[in-house]
């Protein structure tokens, strides 16, 4: 199975910082990863798709780039909403979905 | 409007057994991807299995051989039988929707399933 590494674990960042979340396949997937949002007792919603395009309704300071093996997720501006973890998710067809362990970002 | 609600979670000894169901509106469950996603307390996501559309089915190393994926098309309804339970099995169990090179789209809200004596 593909393996995906996330980092940081944990970001600490202040309101209108610019974070970058990285993400990392033990092989090439292409550009199908996607990036989830889950905030707590809730389940996780889909920020972007195909590594860079913006979900329908997801803010438009969200924004991922990337190919192959290497994805970054990037929140322009942070707003107190984004507060939450963050899953990186491949879902290509040569084998089964795997997700990152997760970044969590919190309150500086 | 897309639905999906979970169903049949619950406390249950070490070695038992439960079935998870997740009961659809808006969509049929037979042409898309259904897979349960479960999460542990205070951990990441694990998908543990999927019936594709054709009905073929996938199973995560950690559960082949003790959980069951189903479906059930006149009823709308995704199951998940999950025998000889371990403790770490316990998770937030989530029904979840998805496409041939898709994201997921949709979840639902999760059921709880607690292995413990």
């Amino acid at each position: 199975d593909i393996q995906m590494t996330q980092s940081p674990s944990t970001l600490s960042a202040s309101v209108g910082d610019r974070v970058t979340i990285t993400c990392r396949a033990s092989q090439s997937i292409s550009s199908w990863l996607a990036w989830y949002q889950q905030k707590p007792g809730k389940p996780p919603k889909l920020l972007i798709y195909r590594a860079s395009s913006l979900e329908s309704g997801a803010p438009s300071r969200f924004s991922g780039s990337g190919s192959g093996t290497e994805f970054t997720l990037t929140i322009s501006s942070l707003q107190p909403d984004d507060f939450a973890t963050y899953y990186c998710q491949q879902y290509t067809n040569f084998s089964p979905w795997t997700f990152g362990q997760g970044t969590k970002v919190e309150i500086k | 409007e897309v639905q999906m609600v979970e169903s049949g979670g619950g406390l249950v000894q070490p070695g038992g057994s439960l079935r998870l169901s997740c009961a659809a509106s808006g969509f049929r469950v037979s042409a898309n991807y259904m897979s349960w996603v479960r999460q542990a307390p205070g951990k990441g996501l694990e998908c543990v299995s999927v019936i594709y559309s054709g009905g073929r089915t996938y199973y995560a190393e950690s559960v082949e051989g003790r959980f069951t994926i189903s479906r059930d098309n006149s009823k709308n309804t995704l199951y998940l039988q999950m025998n000889s339970l371990r403790a770490e099995d316990t998770a937030l169990y989530y029904c979840v929707r998805s496409q041939q090179l898709a994201p997921i789209d949709y979840w639902g809200q999760g059921t709880l399933v607690t292995v413990s004596s």
